[in-house]
């Protein structure tokens, strides 16, 4: 089946450290990988996305790269901020008649200045 | 109003209430979903439906019932909940079902809390 494996939270991290979230997949068939980021009282966005192997997403400094050999959809941004504090969710879809998306269970980020 | 819009956002209801959600997207999207957000668990999709029809139904249990009334309004029928169905539930909608990928676009949720 498939599934989305993220690293544990809570995450807490100093203003401009730099930043780490892992994301392991399982998926038959060929899957697109998104981040998406819940900030505290909204619904999820869109982050960034990656739709074949070798593919980097990038948006607001945050940056992924869909690593097929390792199944691996990491997260990384270079100097955090306190507005980067939010829960981000890693996702796959894969097309089967109909898309699909299937979410790790997050990991809360907590910036402090 | 824009985006996806959930009312009410906060809900407290007893087991023997009978209660609805609604979800407004004004995106011009034809696919509309309920995800249901509990505390260390990933989201989990509950229902799909694309241009009003339900093409996904994840096993949910028969005391939430999803309508459609329209392409731009979906509603959750709530009867007889169990405390663990405390949860956030969103909504979200996409342009369709179609091959290839479309943004879903989410709501703000509903936090449901069952006494």
């Amino acid at each position: 089946g498939n599934s989305v494996t993220q690293m544990e939270g809570p995450v807490t991290l100093s203003e401009e450290a730099f930043l780490t979230i892992n994301c392991t997949y399982t998926a038959t068939g060929y899957p697109s990988l998104f981040w998406y980021v819940q900030y505290p009282g909204e619904g999820l966005q869109l982050l960034l996305k990656a739709t074949k192997a070798d593919d980097k997403g990038s948006n607001k400094g945050f940056e992924a790269t869909y690593r097929k050999e390792t199944t691996s959809f990491h997260l990384e941004k270079g100097s955090v901020q306190v507005s980067d504090s939010a829960v981000y969710f890693c996702a796959l879809t894969v097309f089967q008649g109909a898309q699909k998306l299937v979410f790790g269970q997050g990991t809360r980020l907590t910036i402090n200045p | 109003e824009t985006g996806v819009t959930q009312t009410p956002r906060h809900l407290v209801m007893g087991m023997t209430n009978k209660k609805s959600l609604k979800c407004e997207q004004h995106l011009g999207h034809n696919a509309m979903y309920w995800y249901k957000q509990s505390a260390k668990k990933p989201l989990e999709l509950m229902f799909v439906y694309n241009f009003k029809e339900q093409t996904e139904n994840n096993s949910v249990p028969s005391r939430f019932s999803p309508e459609c009334p329209n392409s731009s309004h979906l509603f959750l029928h709530l009867h007889t909940l169990q405390p663990e169905d405390s949860a956030l539930y969103l909504c979200a909608s996409s342009q369709d079902l179609a091959s290839g990928f479309y943004e879903q676009f989410f709501g703000p949720g509903t936090r449901l809390t069952v006494l």
